[in-house]
């Protein structure tokens, strides 16, 4: 079974940020929380990833929270492009997916 | 960049066929994976490898079987394909614990 709760799904505006949640209340010391995001018609492909701190990269922000039950995905500007499934999931020797959070991205 | 690469993006099976999907990735990954994607059920992890000639099962192995012959490459086999079996087939690789790179899919139809 996951080991992550999202939201079925989210909405946004254009140009305006959004926070995608994730619970991990289960979590271990050395589970790995990483983020993958599924577009129409393609694989899985990689956003982000973190242990403790927050992390920054080119495709989003990870927020984890001081007692890492839970973590937050920021798109710091929604496009059109970014409509897509995200899954939240703990990393160790495998890898379960949920259902992921699918964010419609409004123009 | 990391590749995956998955044999066939679309294949039409009929029932009882023995269908090979075949998955080759090009960065030395250790572990490799195979999902199946249905619409309403997400990813589902039927068998993964964590090195060659090692293969161990994930959630809905039955009816499937693997192959790690060589690291780069491998491959889902459905003995005897059956109409319950279309779907949506996802490879990927991992270095370790480091993140995951996944094909594009196969889908697999069987009529």
């Amino acid at each position: 079974d996951a080991k992550t709760t999202q939201p079925n799904s989210m909405e946004s505006n254009e140009e305006e940020p959004v926070h995608l949640p994730c619970n991990h209340s289960t979590i271990s010391g050395t589970d790995y929380i990483h983020w993958y995001r599924q577009l129409p018609s393609q694989g899985p492909e990689y956003v982000i990833h973190g242990l403790t701190s927050n992390v920054n990269n080119r495709m989003a922000s990870l927020a984890i929270a001081e007692d890492r039950k839970s973590s937050t995905l920021i798109l710091h500007r929604a496009t059109l492009r970014d409509a897509a499934v995200y899954y939240c999931i703990l990393r160790d020797n495998d890898m379960r997916f949920g259902a992921g959070t699918r964010l419609t991205v409004k123009p | 960049d990391v590749k995956v690469t998955q044999s066939s993006r679309y294949l039409v099976k009929r029932t009882g066929e023995k269908v090979f999907l075949e998955c080759v990735q090009d960065m030395d990954h250790e572990n490799m994976f195979w999902y199946r994607q249905d619409p309403g059920l997400g990813l589902r992890l039927i068998y993964f490898s964590y090195d060659v000639k090692m293969k161990e099962k994930g959630d809905i192995p039955e009816g499937y079987s693997v192959s790690r012959e060589k690291k780069e490459r491998f491959s889902l086999i459905l003995e005897s394909a059956s109409t319950n079996q279309t779907s949506m087939y996802l490879c990927a690789s991992s270095l370790l614990l480091y993140g995951y790179t996944f094909g594009s899919g196969t889908r697999l139809t069987v009529v």
